[in-house]
C-alpha cells in the first residue's frame, strides 16, 4: 500500500501564531483526507482533496493538494487553544487506508 | 442516531487470553474498518470490510481475525492476546469511499 510521510511530528506554538503540517508521498495520490484528533478523543474528518492543485478553506484552516498530487498541507492561521490536537493525513489505495503518523499541535495561551 | 459505537471501552487481558471487540454503526454504511493506534505511529489498518460477508486484510492483520455477519456490525477477534497488542483500537465506517466516521475507541492492555 501507499505510504505517506507527515511532518513535523510535534509543533508547539504561541496562541495567535500560524501552524502548518505537511504530508508527502513518493507516488501519485488519487485523493487525500485530513482528520483531527483531540487529546483522548477519536479522529474526526476535516476534508478530502481530490483535484491537482486544489485549495480548500474552512474558516482559519487552509488545505492544499500539490500540483503533482504527491503532497498536501494543512495550514492554520492564528491558532487558538481549541486547535490543540493531532492532525492526520490519510490516503486510500483501493480500499486500504494509510494514515500519516500525525502532527501533534500544542498551543500556549 | 448513535453513529459508531464500540464495546468494551476498556479491557485488561492476560497473555494468551482471547477476546472480541464489537463495532456497531447505524448509518447503513457499506465499508467498515478496524485500526490500532500506538504512540507516534498514527493509525494502522488491521482489517476492513466493503460489505456484509466480506473482509480483507489491512496493513497489520497478523494476530487478529474479523467477521462481518451483519451489515451494521464488525467484530475484531484476538485469539491469543500478546503484550504487543496493547493499543487503542478504533473502528470506523464509511459510505463507500467517502468520509470515515470513527467510534470512541477501545483501550486494550495485555499483561
Amino acid at each position: 500500500g501507499q505510504q505517506v510521510m507527515q511532518i513535523p511530528q510535534y509543533q508547539h506554538v504561541q496562541e495567535g501564531e500560524d501552524f502548518t503540517t505537511y504530508c508527502n508521498s513518493s507516488t501519485t495520490l488519487s485523493n487525500i483526507q485530513w482528520y483531527k484528533q483531540r487529546p483522548g478523543g477519536h479522529p474526526v474528518f476535516l476534508i478530502q482533496l481530490v483535484k491537482s492543485g486544489e485549495v480548500k478553506k474552512q474558516k482559519r484552516l487552509t488545505f492544499q493538494f500539490g500540483e503533482a498530487k504527491k503532497n498536501s498541507s494543512l495550514h492554520i492561521t492564528a491558532t487558538q487553544t481549541t486547535d490543540v490536537g493531532t492532525y492526520f493525513c490519510a490516503v486510500r489505495h483501493n480500499n486500504d487506508m494509510r494514515f500519516g503518523a500525525g502532527t501533534r499541535l500544542t498551543v500556549k495561551p | 442516531n448513535a453513529g459508531v459505537t464500540q464495546t468494551p471501552k476498556f479491557r485488561v487481558l492476560k497473555t494468551g487470553q482471547s477476546m472480541t471487540l464489537l463495532c456497531a454503526q447505524d448509518m447503513n454504511h457499506e465499508y467498515m474498518y478496524w485500526y490500532r493506534q500506538d504512540p507516534g505511529m498514527g493509525l494502522r489498518l488491521i482489517h476492513y470490510s466493503v460489505g456484509e460477508g466480506t473482509t480483507a486484510k489491512g496493513e497489520v492483520p497478523d494476530g487478529y481475525n474479523v467477521s462481518r455477519l451483519k451489515k451494521q456490525n464488525f467484530l475484531l477477534g484476538l485469539e491469543s492476546a500478546a503484550p504487543s497488542q496493547t493499543s487503542v483500537y478504533f473502528c470506523a465506517s464509511s459510505y463507500l469511499e467517502e468520509t470515515q466516521y470513527f467510534g470512541p475507541g477501545t483501550r486494550l492492555l495485555v499483561l
